[in-house]
């Protein structure tokens, strides 16, 4: 198994700023991921975090808005630029083993004003 | 996009009786995953089929694949209070895509003491 920090757990952001978010796993991961969820809804997978190279990222998702880093094995963080209400969301870090399963963190709650 | 759909939407039971989930995808798969989401925490992983499996079990969980059909569905036995939460299939493509999972919309289970 493996237990995902995140940092911070929520925020309130005012419109305009950015944001960062830590995800921190206790051990070696294979791949890492990050989700968003809106309130009451799904998930919806935004990149996959890559190890000293950029990110992946999926249709509707643009590196400038969400730069993601992962420099080494445990660690990754993603940013939220030039934040709008829209981006009031949920982020959710996880990561996989060889095993196929993913380990989530808590998640972040944003919220813009 | 999201691969899968998932019925009931919400599903509210008594306190013993059995809760079944259904979920539909729209493409081929490597495996299925259940995952429950307690209110306003992470997920968490309850169980992984692959596609050559029909059926597996875990404790009270019992999950079937029927791959000509697309679906899935998540049976949990003897339910209690504490198994209130979303529940969420996933599917995981396989290939290029091995680890990323696609959501499903979801059911919502309450269960009434």
């Amino acid at each position: 198994s493996a237990v995902i920090s995140q940092k911070p757990s929520r925020d309130i952001c005012q419109r305009g700023t950015s944001l960062t978010i830590q995800c921190q796993v206790d051990s070696q991961v294979t791949m890492m991921f990050w989700y968003r969820q809106q309130p009451g809804q799904s998930l919806t997978l935004i990149a996959t975090a890559n190890q000293g190279s950029e990110a992946t990222y999926e249709s509707g998702f643009v590196i400038d808005k969400f730069p993601i880093s992962r420099p080494n094995l445990t660690f990754s963080t993603l940013t939220v630029s030039n934040m709008s209400p829209e981006d009031s969301s949920i982020y959710l870090c996880s990561a996989s083993k060889m095993t196929g399963e993913l380990f989530f963190g808590e998640g972040s709650r944003l919220t813009v004003l | 996009s999201q691969q899968g759909e998932e019925d009931p939407q919400a599903l509210s039971i008594q306190e013993g009786e059995n809760a079944t989930m259904n979920c539909s995808y729209k493409t081929s798969i490597n495996n299925l995953q259940w995952y429950r989401q307690n209110s306003g925490r992470g997920l968490v992983h309850l169980i992984l089929i692959r596609s050559n499996e029909r059926e597996k079990h875990s404790g009270r969980l019992r999950v079937t694949l029927d791959t000509s059909k697309k679906s899935s569905s998540l049976l949990i036995t003897a339910s209690r209070a504490a198994d209130t939460a979303s529940y969420f299939c996933a599917t995981d493509e396989g290939g290029t895509s091995y680890g990323k999972l696609t959501f499903g919309q979801g059911t919502i289970l309450t269960v009434h003491p």
